[in-house]
């Protein structure tokens, strides 16, 4: 049973070009959320999704950054834009159900806006 | 106020001996949960260790346990007899089920341990 894909593993961007960071879940889960890493810190809680849903985006900037899951096919995490302060690991975790039971994560993005 | 705390940027235990990760969280909630993860330099977050606040007992899963202390909000990892593949980054976390977000975690600043010989 595959783990949590992410892809790609790194990613480097110039600034004003836009990032797709893609996330496929284990088999099964229907619920994905995002999370970043700055360096040197702990991951924040960015967006947690459903299949065409999106049900908690209270970690989201409210400009430039976008997701989605999609019906067919993986979660979706766009930035626009890109800044030097985006330049961070980004986590994706899938689960089974939304309350409860543990989250199981990706080997993270890492994005690098130069 | 932070909801998580770990007051130890960094820790060092040698080998074979039993290490005390420190955690400390903030939350209004009765129904909540308690993680742990383990970052190594490669970057995955691995899942240790769960304790969720009904539970009595404290969690443990192989040399890792968790000293859960509800009264002082404090849910410590202990790893016992440490071994070099140990040295990581470690973050202690939390869901609150008593919330309307109840399916993110928050996660604490980490504690890096190294093991030496």
């Amino acid at each position: 049973n595959a783990g949590v894909m992410q892809n790609p593993r790194h990613l480097v961007r110039r600034r004003g070009q836009e990032a797709r960071l893609r996330c496929s879940p284990m088999k099964g889960h229907s619920h994905v959320y995002w999370y970043r890493q700055l360096p040197e810190e702990g991951l924040k809680f960015m967006v947690y999704l459903q299949k065409e849903n999106i049900i908690d985006e209270s970690g989201m900037p409210k400009e430039r950054f976008s997701a989605e899951f999609p019906k067919e096919g993986p979660s979706i995490l766009r930035i626009q834009q890109v800044v030097r302060g985006d330049s961070a690991a980004y986590f994706c975790a899938s689960s089974p159900q939304g309350t409860g039971g543990e989250q199981y994560f990706g080997p993270g993005t890492r994005l690098t806006v130069t | 106020a932070q909801k998580i705390t770990q007051t130890q940027p960094g820790m060092f235990v040698q080998e074979k001996e039993a290490v005390t990760l420190d955690c400390t969280y903030d939350t209004s909630d009765q129904s909540y949960g308690l993680f742990w993860y383990k970052q190594p330099s490669s970057g995955e977050m691995i899942f240790l260790i769960y304790q969720g606040s009904y539970d009595e007992q404290n969690a443990t899963e192989g040399r890792y346990s968790l000293n859960f202390q509800k009264a002082r909000k404090s849910a410590n990892l202990v790893i016992s007899a440490s071994q070099l593949g140990d040295s990581a980054m470690y973050f202690c976390a939390m869901r609150e089920f008593g919330t309307g977000t109840a399916s993110k975690l928050t996660f604490g600043t980490g504690t890096r341990l190294q093991v030496t010989l």
